[in-house]
């Protein structure tokens, strides 16, 4: 089954406790990315990947951190949590579908830093 | 990149009655995408229209496409209370490049 996977599914932790969150697809996509979502502000993009050793910046990079040392895996690290990272975390992976490039998600991971 | 403005930001209805939400967008684009999420859950895409057409379906799920007025609008015939659920419209411009969201139409339906 075509899914993408993220772990945990839900965390608490403390500020300042370095933290990662992976993510993993199974469809074999180039493109990967991480969003934060909350309430008011809908969907931001943290960082996207467009291939293996390929990242960017998205629209609220700070504090994050991520690497894509395999085309299937896409962590999120935060090295330095604080109260501010506290959301909704989304991974999505995305490939060419007759030239639509359709965006699959993973199930979230709802973060709290106490 | 660019984002997607949905309209109205949220919707209630009664079951069996039509939905349509609306999106506006600023620059050309190679298509135009609608997801859905149920609350606290990830996206799932629903449907997708290029730019050289004007109207597509998908069972209940209707989408317009106006380039000229940089708009596209979503219709869901006959809601269910399953329905109920933000909706997103994401425009891409061109290749794999990222998928910018809006906030989202809110929908309610009302059983």
């Amino acid at each position: 089954e075509a899914q993408v996977t993220q772990n945990p599914r839900y965390l608490i932790t403390v500020t300042g406790k370095k933290l990662t969150v992976t993510c993993s697809q199974n469809m074999n996509h180039e493109y990967m990315s991480w969003y934060r979502q909350d309430p008011g502000l809908g969907l931001r993009q943290i960082y996207y990947s467009m291939n293996v050793e390929v990242t960017d910046k998205g629209d609220v990079p700070e504090g994050y951190k991520v690497s894509r040392k395999e085309k299937r895996n896409f962590p999120l690290i935060l090295e330095s949590p604080s109260p501010n990272q506290t959301s909704l975390y989304f991974c999505a992976s995305s490939s060419s579908t007759s030239g639509g490039y359709i965006q699959y998600f993973g199930a979230g991971t709802r973060l709290s830093v106490l | 990149s660019q984002q997607g403005e949905e309209d109205p930001q949220a919707l209630s209805i009664q079951e069996g009655e039509n939905a349509t939400m609306n999106c506006s967008y600023k620059t050309s684009i190679n298509n135009l995408q609608w997801y859905r999420q149920n609350s606290g859950r990830g996206l799932v895409h629903l449907i997708l229209i290029r730019s050289n057409e004007r109207e597509k379906h998908s069972g209940r799920l209707r989408v317009t496409l106006d380039t000229s007025k940089k708009s596209s609008s979503l219709l869901i015939t006959a809601s269910r209370a399953a329905d109920t659920a933000s909706y997103f419209c994401a425009p891409r411009n061109s290749g794999n490049t990222p998928l910018v969201f809006g906030k989202g139409t809110r929908l309610s339906v009302i059983a």
